[in-house]
């Protein structure tokens, strides 16, 4: 089975920096995805990025990108120009590519800080 | 309007009662999931369905049954429940296919005393 790591449970930034969240996986898949979702106050699920094992280049959602090392299994999220809107609950996520297994399995998440 | 909506949005009820949690979307997808989210756990899988007549257990199934009435909704079930229950419950849907992500409701927080 797989399971994700995020081994911060809190971070905090001043507004207008750049934050690193991160987070680790395990698996003996070759092919997955993963995803980085948000979840302010407001409790809604929110998708930032996403990004396909098999594609080397690192997504990128305007101020929102990803650092992904397959070899290493980690997966970190990156925020530039920090927001005070960016306040929010991060989980890191992964799915199986194997058809009919498209499950997400979560990690405990990161609590994000935004100092104005 | 929501594409997947949830009712109710809060709960509050006693040990022992039944509960149903409803879930409907209008963004065609076949395949939905029902998460339980508890403080410090993130959120973990009850059940899943790929289409009107498929429905599989999830890591944290025991305790919950659900029921996929339409393709457009999934409801979730409490047959008795217990306090261990409290938590923040949310329905997912996506699109069949390579890299489709998940969309969620707002999901029912549900308390039980």
């Amino acid at each position: 089975a797989q399971t994700v790591t995020q081994s911060q449970p809190e971070m905090s930034v001043q507004e207008a920096e750049t934050v690193t969240l991160s987070c680790t996986y395990d698996t003996s898949e070759s092919d997955y995805y993963l995803f980085w979702y948000k979840q302010p106050p407001s409790r809604q699920m929110i998708l930032v990025i996403r990004q396909e094992a098999y594609k080397q280049q690192n997504a990128t959602e305007n101020r929102f990108s990803v650092n992904f090392q397959k070899a290493a299994k980690s997966f970190s999220l990156k925020i530039s120009d920090s927001q005070l809107g960016d306040a929010a609950m991060y989980f890191c996520a992964y799915r199986s590519a194997v058809f009919g297994n498209e499950k997400l399995t979560f990690g405990t998440g990161t609590r994000l800080t935004i100092i104005p | 309007d929501a594409d997947v909506t949830q009712t109710p949005r809060n709960r509050i009820t006693k040990t022992g009662k039944r509960i149903m949690l409803e879930c409907s979307q209008t963004k065609g997808h076949d395949r939905m999931y029902w998460y339980r989210q508890d403080p410090g756990l993130g959120l973990r899988l009850i059940y899943y369905s790929f289409d009107v007549k498929d429905i599989n257990k999830g890591e944290i199934s025991d305790g919950y049954s659900v029921s996929r009435q339409a393709q457009a909704k999934f409801s979730l079930s409490l047959e008795s429940a217990i306090p261990n229950q409290t938590a923040l419950y949310f329905c997912a849907t996506s699109a069949t296919g390579r890299n489709q992500p998940q969309h969620f409701g707002d999901g029912t927080r549900l308390s039980i005393l």
